[in-house]
């Protein structure tokens, strides 16, 4: 079983509109939870970190912590064409301090 | 400041040649990481240095070897390189083995 977990999609939405990325993780240990953004041929781009409970919002981001059910989940409120891209979430574990990153949701956004 | 450099941009090599993989990093970052991406398959962890003058092993350290040069420099070496190595390889960088930053990537591919 993968440490991390994402939904691979594709998730379409349109401009406008919410996209919900949602990510569940094994490790109740897990210290920090982050979102990468990666564009098609690119490297990835840290977007949001969280690390605890609740909401934390950046603009038309907001990263959500559950500890006690282990999900993370990114909002994209106006969802943009140029928010097109592969979302990876990222979980902090362990007395190494290793990041675990899941496969990466792929999102479109139509205009 | 440049952030994480990595070079070479692209590679082709043929089976059993070597090669090495250089990233530098100038943000006086204390970490370093090296990571494979594969499709389907995330980022996974090949061999990180929490801090100048020690490497340790990661998820999938077979086939590979490293060096920490000094605080701004790790690299990446393949022995004899295989098609199983045909791959993303992504440097990264962080101050305190917390949030990560990358570079551009190396886009190797093994004939």
């Amino acid at each position: 079983q993968k440490e991390v977990e994402q939904n691979s999609g594709p998730l379409s939405v349109p401009e406008g509109a919410i996209a919900s990325l949602n990510c569940t993780y094994s490790d109740r240990g897990s210290q920090s939870f982050f979102w990468y953004r990666q564009y098609s041929g690119k490297s990835p781009e840290l977007i949001m970190f969280i690390y605890s409970n609740g909401d934390k919002e950046d603009g038309r981001f907001t990263a959500q912590l559950n500890k006690a059910s282990q999900y993370v989940s990114l909002l994209i409120r106006d969802s943009q064409p140029s928010d097109s891209a592969t979302y990876l979430c990222a979980v902090l574990s362990g007395s190494a301090r290793q990041l675990t990153f899941g496969s990466g949701t792929q999102l479109t956004v139509l205009p | 400041n440049a952030g994480v450099t990595q070079t070479p941009k692209f590679q082709v090599l043929k089976t059993g040649q070597s090669m090495t993989l250089q990233c530098a990093q100038d943000m006086n970052h204390n970490s370093m990481y090296w990571y494979r991406q594969d499709p389907g398959m995330g980022l996974r962890l090949i061999y990180y240095s929490a801090s100048e003058g020690t490497t340790d092993k990661g998820e999938v350290p077979n086939g590979y070897n490293v060096s920490r040069l000094n605080k701004r420099e790790f690299s990446l070496r393949l022995e004899s390189a295989a098609p199983s190595q045909t791959s993303v390889y992504f440097c990264a960088s962080s101050a305190n083995s917390d949030t990560q930053y990358f570079g551009p990537g190396t886009r190797l591919t093994v004939l």
